[in-house]
């Protein structure tokens, strides 16, 4: 049972066009949900951590949302160079261990 | 600069031999994490050690071994008798907290010939 999803699989934007990334999760407890940025052939990049429902945190023109149940990563007026796989990951309070989503692959078009 | 370093950043192995995939980090972080990624798969953990000379294991540690007998070091050994070896490793480090926010390692990629 998927405990992070993510969705879309893949998000396909035109430079300046803004759009948003999902996470859901069903964890009890949530100790931390954390947003990454990857590269390909290349580790994480670490862009946020949300402790409860509420927080938002933002850089440059990335903003993360949480709620009970899900994330939003809000990417605004999108560059060539936003192109990258997004990673959701959340911590439960029972373990500390985090669970990862399958990414969405942003695509983003001069 | 402080970070985490992986080595080699690219790796081939023939089948039944044993490889060892290192891990250097020197942010003085108590916590360091194994995952192993695979194409649309999420990271999956292998091991993880929260203080030196302690570790334990993750969802797929079957075929893998690791030590940490110095808090910079986390060497993850792949052996023959992991079935599935060919994947993207990945080395994080963290301080453990209230959340822990982990950092990762450039990676290894490992290729079973």
């Amino acid at each position: 049972e998927d405990q992070v999803t993510q969705s879309p699989e893949a998000l396909r934007l035109q430079e300046g066009e803004s759009s948003s990334l999902n996470c859901s999760y069903t964890v009890s407890g949530l100790r931390g949900l954390f947003w990454y940025r990857q590269d390909p052939g290349k580790g994480p990049e670490f862009l946020f951590t949300l402790y409860s429902a509420g927080e938002e945190k933002e850089k440059e023109r990335l903003k993360a949302t949480l709620t009970k149940k899900e994330s939003f990563l809000h990417i605004t007026a999108p560059k060539p160079e936003d192109s990258a796989t997004y990673l959701c990951a959340v911590q439960e309070g029972s373990q500390g261990n985090l669970i990862f989503g399958k990414g969405t692959k942003l695509s983003v078009k001069p | 600069d402080g970070g985490i370093t992986q080595s080699p950043k690219y790796l081939f192995r023939k089948e039944g031999q044993n490889v060892t995939l290192s891990c250097e980090q020197n942010l003085n972080h108590d916590a360091m994490y194994w995952y192993r990624q695979d194409p649309g798969q999420g990271l999956r953990l292998i091991y993880y050690s929260q203080i030196v000379n302690d570790f334990q294991k993750g969802d797929i540690a079957e075929g893998y071994s690791v030590s940490r007998e110095k808090k910079e070091s986390f060497p993850l050994t792949v052996t023959s008798a992991q079935k599935n070896p060919t994947a993207f490793y990945l080395c994080a480090s963290s301080i453990p907290g209230t959340a822990d926010t982990q950092y990762f390692g450039p990676g290894t990629r490992l290729t079973v010939l």
